[in-house]
């Protein structure tokens, strides 16, 4: 089984400062690991994405993401937030099957971004 | 590439009536999946295609839920009989087959509002 803990369902930062959201995983398998945005009526674009290569990973707009095995965590974050960052973002997590890798994607519960002028 | 296309935007319909959302896919992409999100949450994985093939459907899909790919392209997934519970929305994504998890594309969506 594998599930993934959101620590906060929002976060408000002014603009320039920086950006942490935090995730934690529980998977039976090696982890697949994502970041996804989604803006308000829009579908998921993908930010970043973890598959055991290396522990810090950079992904779209100045997003980066650290995965630490021992803290089971994969937390994002932005050195200086912009005002287009405000949206909800959701940690993401999959595994390999019965070594079938099918991709399933379990989600987060979202966490929504406010960035204050 | 124009990304993965999902109709309608948005569905308005009485509880009781049918409903019918389609998704095209990527075109070179292989999977797809039909997810559902509710307020406030984050999406849940309903079911997943490969080519034609349905793999893998959740409990959450009830028998009044429907999903087909006929030609390994194209998907449809129909509600029968709504219920007010199934006010959501409907998510498409597709993705290719390859080493290891490939990350999954997302359509914009159908919200579905039952009356």
């Amino acid at each position: 089984a594998q599930s993934v803990t959101q620590l906060d369902s929002h976060v408000s930062v002014s603009e320039g400062t920086p950006v942490l959201l935090r995730c934690n995983y529980s998977s039976s398998y090696s982890p697949s690991l994502f970041w996804y945005v989604q803006h308000p009526n829009k579908g998921l674009q993908l930010l970043l994405k973890y598959t055991s290569a290396a522990t810090l990973v950079k992904g779209i707009n100045g997003f980066e993401a650290e995965f630490k095995k021992s803290e089971t965590s994969f937390h994002l974050t932005k050195p200086s937030a912009h005002m287009s960052d405000a949206a909800e973002y959701f940690c993401v997590v999959s595994g390999l099957a019965g070594g079938t890798s099918y991709g399933k994607l379990t989600f987060g519960q979202g966490t929504i971004l406010t960035v204050h002028p | 590439d124009t990304g993965v296309s999902q109709d309608p935007r948005h569905k308005i319909t009485k509880r009781g009536q049918n409903v019918t959302f389609r998704c095209d896919p990527i075109s070179e992409h292989n999977r797809l999946y039909w997810y559902r999100q509710t307020l406030g949450q984050g999406p849940e994985f309903l079911t997943y295609f490969q080519n034609e093939a349905q793999l893998e459907k959740s409990r959450l899909l009830s028998d009044r839920f429907s999903a087909e790919r006929p030609k390994g392209s194209f998907s449809t997934l129909e509600i029968q009989r709504t219920e007010q519970g199934d006010s959501a929305m409907y998510l498409c994504a597709s993705s290719l087959v390859g080493v290891g998890v490939q990350p999954q594309h997302f359509g914009d969506g159908t919200r579905l509002s039952i009356l």
